[in-house]
């Protein structure tokens, strides 16, 4: 099936400082990668949409400046949040899509802690 | 856009009882309807998923129904085993101006008992 892996799974960082996640799909191109955030017991909440050589389309609220993401090649897709502070804490998943029909494969998650 | 909801937003089994989850949506040009199973500190991982022209599909213990006319569809779980504790979320595209994004359901955690 479909592989989606992201680095680093686990990330702790003092308030301030920004923090880079990368999320690859190992085994297809993808046309599209998504970024979510989920908070514990909730549901995925989707940051923003991101395809090979364009711009990112974020999702209503959720800010540009802080929340950099990169497509440079259909594999891979980063984002880094910027500045971070204890509120942006959170388990930061990642997707990629394969057909216009919606599939998403996701990776594993990356666990960030503010401090 | 589209709306999905989901119930149970828990449910607990006896070890070889069924479970079943059930998801809404709102838009009926959807035509795509995944459902995927998260483990605790994992990404959801895709379990099955079925397509607008067809009403039923199954892959082992698990099987998906879905009812155009009614805009809903389920998850069935057959036999259920510890291993199949966790959580569940159904999804559906986003079609008009969507980018291929999905709207996902607030998730149902299941639990199975031995």
């Amino acid at each position: 099936g479909a592989v989606v892996s992201q680095h680093p799974s686990r990330v702790i960082c003092k308030s301030g400082t920004s923090v880079k996640i990368e999320c690859r799909s190992l085994d297809f191109q993808a046309t599209t990668m998504f970024w979510y955030r989920q908070f514990p017991k909730q549901s995925l909440m989707l940051m923003a949409t991101s395809n090979e050589g364009s711009k990112a389309t974020y999702e209503q609220g959720v800010e540009k400046d802080k929340f950099l993401i990169n497509h440079a090649s259909l594999t891979l897709s980063t984002l880094t949040v910027t500045s971070a502070h204890p509120e942006d804490s959170s388990f930061y998943i990642c997707s990629a899509g394969t057909s216009a029909l919606g599939e998403q494969f996701f990776g594993p998650g990356t666990r960030l802690t503010v401090l | 856009g589209e709306n999905v909801e989901q119930h149970p937003s828990t449910l607990s089994v006896q070890e070889g009882d069924s479970a079943v989850i059930k998801c809404t949506y709102s838009d009926s040009a959807s035509n795509y309807f995944p459902w995927y199973k998260q483990e605790l500190g994992k990404g959801p991982q895709l379990i099955i998923d079925i397509r607008s022209n067809v009403g039923e599909k199954k892959d082992q213990r698990i099987a998906v129904t879905l009812n155009k006319t009614a805009k809903h569809f389920s998850l069935h779980i057959t036999e259920t085993q510890p291993e199949d504790s966790a959580v569940y979320f159904c999804a559906a595209p986003v079609v008009t101006g969507g980018g291929n994004k999905l709207t996902f359901g607030t998730g149902t955690q299941l639990k199975v008992e031995l």
